[in-house]
């Protein structure tokens, strides 16, 4: 079964400071993934996604990540945090293989937070 | 366009109560799931729809059951709610784009069970 690990339940950057949120992911097949965050009290919005294309994916407000298959990894990185960025964010994981390419397996969360 | 629409918001019911959360979307989507998100667990399938007609379950079924009512709705049914059910409940639905599965999710449902 596919599983996803993201390092770090919370992460706390100041205003303009790289923003990095670590994901690993479990799969002997290179999956789809996808990094979704959520604002306080909403629900999910989907940032970017890796579909087997380019390696580097970039997503809505300035979020990147990198599809890295040697180390079984898809990083969410941002150069510059703003305030606006504070929220939690999810990465999940869809298989490729035949009938269950419809699920999504979720990791816990990070929550970042950006001091002023 | 809406997207994906639940309803109620907020729900506080006494342990054993029924009660059924409804979702909807106007996207023409295939597939609906039905999440609980609980501090540190992230999102749990409850149960899912791949298509009109089929349902299956996830990763956390128990105390839960299900209706595709037509393509656009899915309910998810509580039938004696129990305080271990105390979440937010994400709907969510999806068409597979190629082989990917892109989910768009509801604004969730605040449910207390007392």
């Amino acid at each position: 079964a596919q599983s996803v690990t993201q390092l770090g339940s919370h992460v706390s950057v100041s205003e303009g400071a790289l923003v990095l949120l670590r994901c690993n992911y479990s799969s002997s097949v290179p999956p789809y993934l996808f990094w979704y965050v959520q604002y306080p009290n909403q629900g999910l919005q989907l940032l970017l996604k890796y579909t087997s294309a380019a390696t580097l994916v970039k997503g809505i407000n300035g979020f990147e990540a990198e599809f890295k298959k040697s180390e079984t990894s898809f990083h969410l990185t941002k150069p510059s945090a703003h305030m606006s960025d504070a929220a939690e964010y999810f990465c999940a994981v869809s298989d490729r293989s035949g009938g269950s390419n419809y699920k999504l397996t979720f990791g816990k969360g990070t929550l970042l937070t950006v001091n002023p | 366009n809406a997207g994906v629409t639940q309803t109620p918001k907020f729900q506080v019911l006494k342990t054993g109560q029924s009660m059924t959360l409804q979702c909807a979307q106007d996207m023409n989507h295939n597939s609906m799931y039905w999440y609980r998100q609980d501090p540190g667990m992230g999102l749990r399938l409850i149960y899912y729809s791949a298509s009109e007609g089929t349902t299956d379950k996830g990763e956390v079924p128990n105390g839960y059951n299900v209706s595709r009512l037509n393509k656009r709705e899915f309910s998810l049914r509580l039938e004696s709610a129990a305080p271990s059910q105390t979440s937010v409940y994400f709907c969510a639905s999806s068409v597979l784009a190629g082989t990917y599965n892109e989910q768009f999710f509801g604004p969730g449902t605040r449910l207390t069970v007392l």
